[in-house]
């Protein structure tokens, strides 16, 4: 079963926010949310993570729904060098340490 | 400068040819990881180490093996690499086992004939 779903494709008008969703019913409550992204076949980067509160940094925000069963990343002002493939990410429950990284959002970033 | 570093990048072998892709982080993390990328299935974590001496299985553990003897080193060892090995590798690491960023490699990628 997926511990994550994501759409498997966006595209964001350059300059506007991308708004990136992610589902996570199954999420215990302590285990963060992490966003990752892929850029063509390179190691994922690190974006963003929460428990609960909304977060942002440098790159973007995180809105976490309430009852914690969905997220969604913002990248506030899209740029040509934001088309990649993002990742949701959640702790596999029960597991220790095993993360569930799924098959991710195909961002495009149109001029 | 901080960084996970794998090699080799790109290997070619034949089935049945045991090989390690070695792995090593120089930013003293307990916490590293290794994972396999193939299309249509996203990364899927193959063996994690939560620190010295300390591994165990993730999702796709069948067919190789790690050993994490030094904290900044965690190989990853095909025994006997078949075709259905042929993938996409990515190491990775992060401070501490109980969560935070993790960082990683720049892959490997591997073709078994």
């Amino acid at each position: 079963d997926a511990k994550t779903t994501q759409p498997t494709s966006m595209d964001c008008a350059e300059g506007r926010a991308a708004n990136l969703p992610c589902n996570h019913s199954t999420i215990s409550g302590n285990e963060y949310v992490y966003w990752y992204r892929q850029i063509h076949s390179q190691g994922p980067q690190y974006i963003i993570h929460g428990l609960k509160n909304n977060e942002t940094n440098e790159m973007a925000s995180l809105i976490i729904t309430e009852d914690r069963k969905s997220s969604t990343l913002i990248l506030p002002h899209a740029t040509l060098r934001d088309t990649a493939v993002y990742y949701c990410i959640v702790r596999v429950p029960n597991t220790g340490n095993q993360f569930y990284f799924g098959t991710g959002t195909s961002l495009t970033v149109i001029p | 400068e901080a960084q996970v570093t794998q090699n080799p990048r790109y290997l070619i072998t034949v089935t049945g040819k045991k090989l390690t892709v070695t792995c090593s982080q120089n930013m003293n993390h307990e916490y590293m990881s290794w994972y396999r990328q193939d299309p249509g299935l996203g990364l899927r974590q193959i063996y994690y180490s939560m620190n010295v001496e300390v591994t165990d299985k993730g999702d796709v553990p069948e067919g190789y093996k790690v050993s994490r003897k030094e904290k900044r080193n965690f190989p990853l060892i095909l025994e006997s690499p078949s075709p259905n090995q042929t993938s996409l590798y990515f190491c990775a690491s992060s401070l501490s086992w109980t969560g935070g960023a993790q960082y990683f490699g720049p892959g490997t990628r591997l073709l078994v004939l």
